[in-house]
């Protein structure tokens, strides 16, 4: 049963502050990784993709990808209110089952004023 | 362009009921993948469909169904409903059955069984 794990939070940080959130992956085979944003009572909704070791950042955000450490993370810089919600890790499987994406149960993030 | 529409929005239906759930795909995508995201989970796959056929299956009874249809939109049904089977189901389309690419979700049809 491949699995993703994620820090079960919940997670609190300050307004301005960097919110770290990290997933683990146990399908040594994945290529392809995802963050989703999910708001109470909402659909996940795409953040970031990561495809390759190493960093990347859009706007706030950075993901960092470390595939030999099975390793995927989200910064969230310059925290804001409007940042909390649950985040979601989500994973390809390998082979020929990569269209499916394995989820962990998200880390619920709160950006307190 | 359209994203992903999945209609209903809210459902309840009663222990033993069967329920149809529907899902519109973008435009330009013959791929489309359902999940379910019980509370307090993450969403779990639960099959996919290209081109009318189903492509893959997750870890879901057979009383789990699905059509695709030759516009590319998609139907889940669930007969013999169980409490469990309360959940928010999601819809995915994307241009192909190979993965890798991201996948965009449509609003969900939040299912209560009593």
């Amino acid at each position: 049963q491949k699995e993703v794990e994620q820090n079960s939070g919940p997670l609190s940080v300050p307004e301005g502050a960097i919110a770290s959130l990290n997933c683990t992956y146990s399908d040594r085979g994945s290529q392809s990784f995802f963050w989703y944003r999910q708001y109470s009572g909402k659909s996940p909704e795409l953040i970031m993709s990561i495809y390759s070791n190493g960093d990347k950042e859009d706007g706030r955000f950075t993901a960092q990808l470390n595939k030999a450490s099975q390793y995927v993370s989200l910064l969230i810089r310059d925290s804001q209110p409007s940042d909390s919600a649950t985040y979601l890790c989500a994973v390809t499987s390998s082979g020929g089952s990569n269209y499916k994406l394995t989820f962990g149960k998200g880390t619920l993030l709160t950006v307190n004023p | 362009e359209t994203g992903v529409t999945q209609s209903p929005t809210h459902l309840i239906k009663t222990r033993g009921q069967q329920v149809t759930l529907r899902c519109s795909s973008q435009s330009g995508h013959n791929t489309v993948s359902w999940y379910q995201q019980a509370l307090g989970q993450g969403p779990q796959f639960i099959f996919q469909y290209y081109r009318e056929e189903e492509n893959g299956r997750g870890n879901f009874p057979p009383r789990f169904s699905g059509l695709q249809f030759p516009n590319y939109s998609s139907e889940l049904n669930v007969n013999a409903l169980e409490l469990d089977d309360s959940a928010l189901y999601l819809c995915a389309s994307s241009p192909g059955r190979q993965g890798g690419s991201p996948l965009h979700f449509g609003n969900g049809t939040r299912l209560t069984v009593t």
